[in-house]
């Protein structure tokens, strides 16, 4: 099963400056996930939304980072301002279910890169 | 607290067998997860062990032993395509999201 749509897939900018990037979840699929993936690292999650409520924003660097997935559909996740040690892969993910056990679909990920 | 350790590199050649080992400390067990990624890809499903023992799918086999800490991917008659990362997951402490490896990096050389 193809997995979530993600844009854009690259993006480059400086420090200070802010980024947003944007996913689109299989068609049905109640809980959408972001992962941070540093390059030699495993997924990290960083935040998790059911439907349009945030599950899980444990992880999730407050002070810079926001997400919102209004209509409980396609999600939105902006960096502000931007630091370095952001550079990054960011994944979306979703799955049918709230639950952990349940498989999680991905899309190609946006490769951050912060000069 | 969770940790998953796998090893971080690994080399084969065509039409060989490779086995990539994940242990795992977790306070709660609701399953492990392998997924495959192709470098600068999506990860993908491969497998997903909730009980005890071998579970064979194609080339591809997951063993796991909830006792021991334990799971491996066993990778059978081994092609080119099958080099990527390999990561093993379970779920966080609620039971809510996936909690990942590092990956191994495994290598097909002819």
């Amino acid at each position: 099963e193809a997995g979530a749509a993600q844009s854009p897939r690259y993006k480059i900018i400086e420090k200070r400056q802010s980024v947003a990037f944007w996913c689109n979840p299989i068609s049905g699929h109640a809980t959408l996930y972001w992962y941070q993936q540093i390059l030699g690292q495993g997924p990290k999650l960083l935040i998790q939304f059911q439907n349009n409520g945030v599950v899980d924003d444990s992880q999730l660097p407050k002070d810079r980072f926001s997400a919102e997935r209004l209509k409980g559909v396609d999600s939105t996740l902006k960096i502000q301002p931007a630091k370095l040690e952001d550079s990054a892969v960011y994944l979306c993910a979703s799955s049918l279910l709230a639950s952990g056990s349940d498989t999680q679909y991905f899309g190609p990920g946006t490769r951050l890169t912060v000069l | 607290g969770q940790n998953i350790d796998q090893p971080t590199e690994m080399t084969a050649t065509e039409g060989a067998i490779v086995q990539i080992n994940c242990t795992y400390q977790t306070s709660g067990f609701n399953g492990l997860f392998w997924y495959q990624q192709h470098a600068g890809e999506a990860p993908t499903f491969l497998s997903y062990n909730v009980l005890d023992g071998l579970e064979e799918k194609g080339r591809f086999s997951s063993f796991l032993s909830r006792s021991k800490g334990y799971s491996y991917l066993l990778l059978k008659e081994l092609q080119m395509k099958d080099s990527a990362s390999y990561l093993c997951a379970v779920p966080n402490q609620a039971g809510t999201a996936l909690i990942f490896g590092k990956g191994t990096t495994l290598s097909v050389s002819s």
